[in-house]
């Protein structure tokens, strides 16, 4: 079956622009999680959803960041006034009650 | 804050040497997972361990969780250049679901 996508795989953007990521997780998985990498680095959360249930918010950086997801499906993480620091890759999981996470490739942002 | 340190950082072998990876915290976890990521994707699921002592193998890897469940080892015998990669244990608190990432270890296996 299909697995996590996201898109765009890349995205080149100039300081101050806004950008949008979006994640499609596994069909029936009610919990979706979005992370940032920087180079070669671990991951650093960033926002929570499950089911209907107020989303985590706890790890996004700065108000600059937002993330919705609609009909419990689809995720959209936006990056308002991008900065070189937000250059990185922002990967997205989903899993089931099972627990197990299932990461997309991720995104890759420079910010120039 | 909640720390996952892991070491080494890096580390290039020769195929056929036995290595191990540690995972270490001053928390207790309810659950540790350990990942590998290959350039370009996602992490992939390796292993999941609950239990404090905890032993799990697949194939080549040994995967132990602490027995005060607050640290994690993996030991791959015999290296393979497939296994090259970057690992990542992560691990989450009881009656939470975020998961806190390692440092990571970036394995290099020469062939």
């Amino acid at each position: 079956g299909a697995g996590v996508s996201q898109s765009p795989s890349n995205k080149v953007t100039e300081k101050g622009k806004d950008v949008e990521l979006r994640c499609d997780p596994i069909s029936g998985h009610t919990a979706l999680y979005w992370y940032r990498q920087s180079l070669g680095q671990g991951l650093e959360f960033l926002i929570y959803f499950q089911g209907n249930s107020a989303p985590d918010k706890s790890g996004l950086p700065s108000d600059r960041f937002s993330a919705e997801r609609t009909g419990g499906s689809v995720s959209t993480l936006t990056i308002q006034r991008t900065q070189q620091e937000d250059s990185a890759v922002y990967l997205c999981a989903s899993s089931s009650l099972r627990d197990t996470q299932y990461f997309g490739p991720g995104t890759r942002l420079t910010v120039l | 804050t909640q720390l996952l340190e892991q070491s080494p950082q890096f580390l290039s072998i020769q195929e056929g040497e036995n290595l191990t990876v540690y995972c270490n915290s001053s928390s207790v976890f309810s659950s540790l997972q350990w990942y590998r990521q290959e350039p370009g994707e996602g992490p992939v699921l390796l292993v999941t361990v609950v239990t404090g002592g905890e032993v799990k193998k697949l194939k080549r890897l040994t995967f132990q969780f602490g027995d005060a469940r607050k640290d994690s080892s993996l030991h791959i015998t015999a290296a393979q250049p497939g296994d090259t990669g970057l690992y990542l244990c992560a691990a989450r608190s009881s009656g939470t679901y975020k998961y806190i990432f390692g440092t990571g270890t970036r394995l290099k296996v020469l062939a």
